[in-house]
């Protein structure tokens, strides 16, 4: 498949460790986020989103955390798994667009 | 639901000819937005439409061209290919502004 990203900041963690994925994001006016996935051949997959008016959301193994004050996001996710090695792009959207963030290389390690 | 549809899956174009690539997105979704992914430049927003109009644009020369159908359906169009369009270009739908976008799994377009 088509690599993403070839030199993208990477995060190397073992199985069954609990991996965080930070994201700073650009415009204080933002009110909405989502954190994708992309593995490699494949279009960017929907994980988790959050509002503005949330502090942080939980989904199965996922948790968003958002820090409206420094403009920082960040995943969690718990137990991760070798199905979890893919690149992980936040986006936030103010008006109409959505803006995504250079991505991070998640690598889990057995 | 399908997901969102793109095709071709792979282009090889050569400099100076013009490509055109199809999005068919998720059913009932009015909104398709376009997005270029390079290594170096990661996702850029290219034109999002919805009902048929053009409703954002972002900063690319006026050789990336799009369109919507009344059935939702989205082109895009590049004409006089340069070396660096080569890229994976993206359709994503969503039911409205605000909503998670849906990606395709892209069209790989390499020019020579």
């Amino acid at each position: 498949g088509e690599s993403v990203g070839l030199h993208l900041p990477t995060l190397s963690v073992q199985e069954g460790d609990n991996s965080i994925i930070n994201c700073a994001y650009s415009n204080s006016a933002s009110d909405y986020f989502i954190w994708y996935k992309q593995e490699s051949g494949k279009g960017p997959q929907f994980i988790i989103d959050i509002r503005s008016n949330m502090d942080k959301r939980q989904g199965q193994r996922v948790t968003v955390l958002l820090n409206k004050t420094v403009k920082h996001l960040s995943l969690q996710i718990a137990a991760t798994q070798p199905g979890d090695s893919a690149v992980y792009f936040c986006a936030e959207n103010y008006g109409q667009n959505f803006v995504f963030g250079p991505g991070t290389r998640l690598s889990v390690l057995p | 639901k399908a997901g969102v549809t793109q095709t071709p899956r792979y282009l090889i174009k050569t400099r100076g000819q013009q490509v055109t690539l199809s999005c068919s997105p998720i059913s009932g979704h009015r909104s398709v937005s376009w997005y270029q992914q390079t290594p170096g430049q990661g996702l850029q927003f290219l034109f999002e439409y919805f009902s048929e109009t053009q409703r954002n644009k972002g900063n690319f020369p006026g050789r990336f061209s799009g369109r919507q159908f009344s059935n939702s359906r989205s082109e895009m169009n590049v004409s006089t290919l340069e070396l660096g369009d080569s890229a994976l270009y993206l359709c994503a739908s969503s039911s409205q502004g605000g909503s998670p976008l849906h990606f395709g799994n892209g069209t790989r377009l390499t020019v020579t």
